[in-house]
């Protein structure tokens, strides 16, 4: 089946810094998600993207859907405390079943 | 605007209970998902309901784990009966296109 592989597996990094992420998988997906978990909560969608090549900000939060729509990575540009969490990527393939297959996860500490 | 509602937030019980956790999705939402989480496995979908049918249960681990949806607002995920290996953190989420939105979870704990 479908697999997304997630990187790194955890960061920890200086406040201020930057922070890049990214997602590959063996088959095209249609549609690449980016999610943030805080401790105690479910994940919340960060960013969604639609289109080969399409590059969408939010914030600090910059995400790209790779164009061979095999891969997605997401950048954090001066990081902050409260950007500590875990980031999972999800990706939406061509089956049409409503599932989304998710990576593994990034852990994201941040020091201040 | 209400997100995704599940309750309990947390539930301990004894080995061989049965266990019930509830989720109310986002009004509006078709479809509606149930996952388990743990430090081993990470995020694992366990069924997805869409119009309030069961569409893919593939992830259910076995026959002790049963969901149901009888309208388009209320879904049960049940255990019976439970096992120390089904502690971890249920999620429910919902969605009408590929975005799906998380509830807060319940956090099992079977003893």
């Amino acid at each position: 089946g479908q697999q997304l592989n997630q990187s790194p597996q955890s960061m920890f990094i200086q406040e201020g810094e930057d922070v890049s992420m990214n997602c590959t998988s063996s088959s095209i997906f249609n549609t690449w998600l980016w999610y943030k978990q805080d401790p105690g909560e479910g994940p919340v969608l960060l960013i969604a993207l639609y289109k080969a090549g399409e590059l969408t900000s939010n914030g600090r939060l910059t995400a790209q859907f790779g164009i061979t729509r095999k891969d997605s990575f997401l950048n954090i540009s001066a990081s902050i405390p409260s950007d500590v969490g875990i980031y999972f990527c999800a990706g939406h393939g061509s089956s049409n079943t409503g599932k989304l297959i998710f990576g593994q996860g990034t852990t994201l500490q941040v020091k201040p | 605007d209400a997100g995704v509602i599940q309750s309990p937030r947390h539930e301990v019980t004894e080995m061989g209970q049965e266990v019930t956790l509830r989720c109310k999705p986002i009004s509006g939402h078709n479809s509606l998902f149930w996952y388990r989480q743990t430090m081993m496995r990470g995020l694992e979908l366990l069924i997805y309901f869409n119009n309030n049918v069961p569409i893919d249960d593939s992830g259910m681990p076995e026959d002790r784990f049963s969901a149901k949806m009888p309208n388009a607002s209320f879904s049960t995920l049940k255990i019976q009966p439970s096992e120390p290996r089904d502690s971890a953190v249920y999620f429910c989420a919902s969605s009408l296109s590929a975005q799906q939105h998380f509830g807060d979870g319940t956090r099992l704990s079977i003893l």
